[in-house]
């Protein structure tokens, strides 16, 4: 079964400063990997995924097959930026679209 | 942008009552809708997977004689929590799966808070 961790429950830093939210997962097969984020009081959003290789928000996340890790990082956190992180997983085939979530990180960027 | 709505938005019955969740694509077209569950301070659990026109299927653990699922059309599914008790108060999240300018997504909604008593 497939399973993704996110190893942080919180993290805090100060605006300017690099940010990296750890995200491991565990499939056998090809998975595709997603961020999502809530903001306050807000529904879950798409942040990126992994198949657009894009930057959304000043955000990356590259997929490493080899250690089996999506990582979403930004070089300069914004204030804007504090909300709750999702990392997701989807199998591919039949199951496209059932997403197995992380614990989620609550990132707090303080001024 | 795509929008998915729920309805309630909160609710608070008496054990041993049913309640029933809409969800709602209102303005593209959800071949595949989710409905998910998140305990406070966890993180969602996929319940089951409605697809329109046919039988939910539901993630191992779930009871479907107690999560009653149906996808009556293209843009709304209804998740009924039968002889509701104290254990199934959760938030509940649905979220909907369709073709928006030419792209399939997957939208969330808001969430129904339900608590029994």
């Amino acid at each position: 079964a497939q399973r993704v961790t996110q190893p942080e429950k919180l993290l805090s830093v100060f605006k300017g400063a690099p940010v990296e939210l750890k995200c491991n997962y565990s499939y056998s097969g090809s998975p595709e990997l997603f961020w999502y984020v809530q903001y306050s009081r807000q529904r879950l959003q798409l942040l990126l995924r992994h198949i657009s290789r894009e930057s959304i928000k000043g955000f990356t996340a590259d997929l490493n097959k080899g250690e089996t890790s999506f990582h979403l990082k930004k070089p300069f956190a914004q204030e804007e930026d504090s909300a709750m992180y999702y990392c997701a997983l989807t199998q591919g085939g039949t199951s496209y679209g059932k997403l197995t979530f992380g614990q989620g990180t609550i990132l707090t960027v303080h001024p | 942008g795509a929008v998915v709505s729920q309805h309630p938005s909160w609710v608070i019955c008496k054990s041993g009552t049913s309640v029933k969740i809409e969800c709602r694509s209102l303005d593209f077209q959800a071949t595949t809708m989710f409905w998910y569950r998140q305990f406070p301070k966890q993180s969602l659990m996929l319940m089951a997977t409605s697809n329109e026109g046919s039988k939910a299927t539901y993630e191992q653990g779930v009871e479907k004689d107690k999560f009653l699922i149906n996808h009556a059309s293209l843009t709304l599914s209804t998740l009924t929590v039968t002889s509701a008790h104290p254990e199934d108060s959760s938030f509940y999240i649905c979220s909907a799966r369709g073709p928006v300018a030419g792209e399939y997504e997957q939208y969330f909604g808001p969430g129904t808070r339900l608590t029994v008593t």
